[in-house]
């Protein structure tokens, strides 16, 4: 499985942001998987800001959820990451990044096994 | 918010065993992940204390868990260790937390 995220590069403050990763060598509805966005700046380190079951049902962060959606396409078997309201803050490498599931009461549930990562899409947010 | 707290460095001899912590007070509870970023790459996983999927990890990576503190062991540490690890683990809500990174040199 390989994951390709593409972006804009340059946004302006206050702008939204759309990112979009593309998965291939495996459909995105296989298997007990959920498909998650990171970030990385050199000032914050990694930060997670969601992840998002090929079924829906996506689960952010608190840092990010009053301003992020994620949402997936398994017919293009990407899935996909808006962010509102852009600052200098939000300038960051930004990967995508599959999550093996296991289940939790019966329920899918993520575990920490991020595995892969796609190569980072750079976003820098400047007038 | 929860956080998860890491040396910021870390040196070791080759061949020597190098040891990086990671503090965070929902560790007795949740298992903790560890990943090794090498300049320019994205990170890659090393270690796991959980049960799920295969393995595929080398053997040289361990990991240790005392009450709030777990620890990433690396044994016969090759200068090809050096990155930077980040741990990665779960606050009381399931919202996935990083550490701020531990640079392992090996010299």
């Amino acid at each position: 499985v390989q994951l390709l995220e593409s972006g804009p590069g340059l946004v302006k403050p206050s702008q939204t942001v759309s990112l979009t990763c593309t998965v291939s060598g495996d459909s995105i509805s296989s298997g007990n998987y959920f498909w998650s966005w990171i970030r990385q700046s050199p000032g914050k380190g990694l930060e997670w800001i969601g992840y998002i079951y090929h079924s829906g049902f996506p689960h952010y962060s608190p840092s990010f959820q009053s301003r992020v959606a994620m949402s997936i396409d398994t017919s293009s078997n990407q899935f996909s990451l808006r962010l509102t309201s852009v600052t200098a803050a939000d300038t960051a490498l930004y990967y995508c990044v599959r999550v093996l599931g296991a289940y939790c009461r019966n329920k899918p549930c993520p575990t920490g096994r991020f595995d892969p990562w796609g190569p980072g899409t750079q976003v820098t947010v400047s007038s | 918010s929860y956080e998860l707290t890491q040396p910021p460095s870390v040196s070791v001899s080759p061949g020597q065993t190098a040891r990086m912590t990671c503090s965070g007070d929902e560790l007795p509870k949740k298992f903790a992940f560890w990943y090794q970023q090498k300049s320019g790459q994205a990170p890659v996983l090393v270690f796991s204390d959980d049960a799920n999927g295969p393995s595929g990890i080398p053997e040289r990576f361990s990991g240790s868990i005392s009450g709030t503190v777990a620890t990433l062991i690396i044994s016969e540490t090759q200068v090809d260790d050096e990155g930077d690890y980040f741990c990665l683990s779960t606050d009381s809500s399931g919202n996935w937390v990083f550490g701020g990174g531990t640079k392992l040199t090996v010299l």
